[in-house]
């Protein structure tokens, strides 16, 4: 079984810097997909960046960048120059082909990006 | 451009009065998802389908029922809730059923029962 781990309940950054969210994961499936999605406080989940197992290449969207360290079953996410909109909880999911595209979220991280 | 939509946005029900949730989509998409949130926990997937197909997650309570009458509306039925059934509910459509397709997600309902 698939399981997906965040071991950061809440983090918080200051508008303009850094920050990486950190998530482990376990899986036995060879063809799988671990994604990003941001939860704003009343507003509908929307997916930041998606990673494919088989791509050596980290994924980049914009601000948004992944650490996928395969042999380490680890997937951070790093959101470079924050800004007030990226507040919001942050959660780690995990999906194979075999599973019907149910996502396996970790327990979510909520960041809050501070003026 | 609401792209998944779902009614209410907050229902309160009666312990033990049945509740249906609705979704609908503009995506026409193939696959449809019920996943149900509890306060301050990942979504957990209740149940799935691949157009008329029909997946349940094994651990769903029977309690939980899903309708898909056809590609753009599901519903979820919830016969006799409960106390513990008090959650968001969010509603998630995708394209193809292998994880190889974004999913897009719904504002979710939040269902008190009282």
């Amino acid at each position: 079984a698939q399981t997906v781990t965040q071991s950061q309940p809440e983090m918080s950054v200051q508008e303009a810097e850094t920050v990486t969210l950190s998530c482990t994961y376990d899986t036995s499936e060879n063809n799988y997909y671990l994604f990003w999605y941001k939860q704003p406080p009343s507003r509908q989940m929307i997916l930041v960046i998606r990673q494919e197992a088989y791509k050596q290449q980290n994924a980049t969207e914009n601000r948004f960048s992944v650490n996928f360290q395969k042999a380490a079953k680890s997937f951070s996410l790093k959101i470079s120059d924050s800004q007030l909109g990226d507040t919001a909880m942050y959660f780690c999911a995990s999906t194979n082909y075999n599973q019907g595209g149910k996502l396996i979220f970790g327990q979510g991280t909520e960041l809050s990006v501070k003026p | 451009d609401a792209m998944v939509i779902q009614n209410p946005r907050y229902q309160v029900t009666q312990f033990g009065k049945p509740v249906t949730l609705s979704c609908s989509q503009t995506l026409n998409h193939n696959v449809m998802y019920w996943y149900q949130q509890k306060s301050s926990q990942a979504p957990k997937l209740l149940f799935h389908y691949y157009d008329k197909d029909f997946n349940n997650e094994a651990d769903t309570p029977d309690n939980f029922q899903s309708r898909r009458p056809n590609t753009s509306f599901c519903f979820l039925d919830i016969r006799s809730p409960g106390l513990g059934d008090a959650a968001m509910y969010l509603c998630a459509t995708s394209r193809t059923p292998d994880g190889n397709t974004e999913a897009f997600f719904g504002q979710g309902t939040r269902l008190t029962v009282v």
